[in-house]
């Protein structure tokens, strides 16, 4: 089976620094990929990992440690447009991708 | 980029009536099709898998006679909501995946928002 683990929600100060954490145990394992989904809106790709560590994209970057099941995202100068449901997703052997529970994170001023 | 369109955006409809969601890939030839379904303030949750010119792949507990999939073609895939209930008001979302690209994003739709009445 699988299981994804995420926080069910955060609140970070505009410009800070946030991490959003997840862990997962699946049958398979293709990669890992986050994504920014805004209320009422389709998901919209941020990263994706297929190796240990670190992967920089601008404010974003995420990290993965296959060996403990664990993969954080870290998002820096938090903007209020940042407030959004973050996806943690896993994807399979059978080509599939399993999406957690989401963490929702609210920017304040 | 690629893009993947689904039609409708939202619908409203009369308990007991069916429903035709369409997804289709714009600029690729999308072997995998995924539908999602979304309760608020929840995650996706995977309906079931669609290869074209294959039966689908349902996930364990989505009823495969009331969530009908069709992916007739490489650019094309249909769910239908037969017999519609209000408790399957929900946000569906397709996602599709090309040929060689098992292990790049999927590409979402914008999503259908179904309420049933």
């Amino acid at each position: 089976g699988q299981n994804i683990d995420q926080p069910t929600e955060m609140t970070a100060t505009e410009g800070a620094i946030v991490q959003i954490n997840c862990t997962y145990q699946t049958s398979g394992f293709n990669g890992l990929f986050w994504y920014q989904q805004h209320a009422g809106e389709a998901p919209t790709f941020l990263s994706y990992n297929v190796l240990d560590g670190l992967e920089e994209k601008g404010r974003f970057s995420s990290f993965l440690s296959r060996s403990k099941g664990y993969s954080y995202l870290l998002l820096k100068e938090l903007q209020m447009k940042d407030s959004a449901s973050y996806l943690c997703a896993v994807g399979t052997g059978a080509n599939n991708l399993f999406f957690g529970t989401g963490t929702r994170l609210t920017v304040i001023p | 980029g690629a893009v993947v369109s689904q039609h409708p955006s939202w619908v409203i409809c009369k308990s007991g009536t069916s429903v035709k969601i369409e997804c289709r890939s714009l600029d690729f030839q999308a072997t995998t099709m995924f539908w999602y379904r979304q309760f608020p303030k929840q995650s996706l949750m995977l309906m079931a898998t669609s290869n074209e010119g294959s039966k689908a792949t349902y996930e364990q507990g989505v009823e495969k006679d009331k969530f009908l999939i069709n992916h007739a073609s490489l650019t094309l895939s249909t769910l239908t909501v037969t017999s519609a209930h209000p408790e399957d008001s929900s946000f569906y979302i397709c996602s599709a995946k090309g040929q060689f690209s098992y292990n790049s994003p999927l590409h979402f739709g914008n999503g259908t928002r179904l309420t049933v009445t």
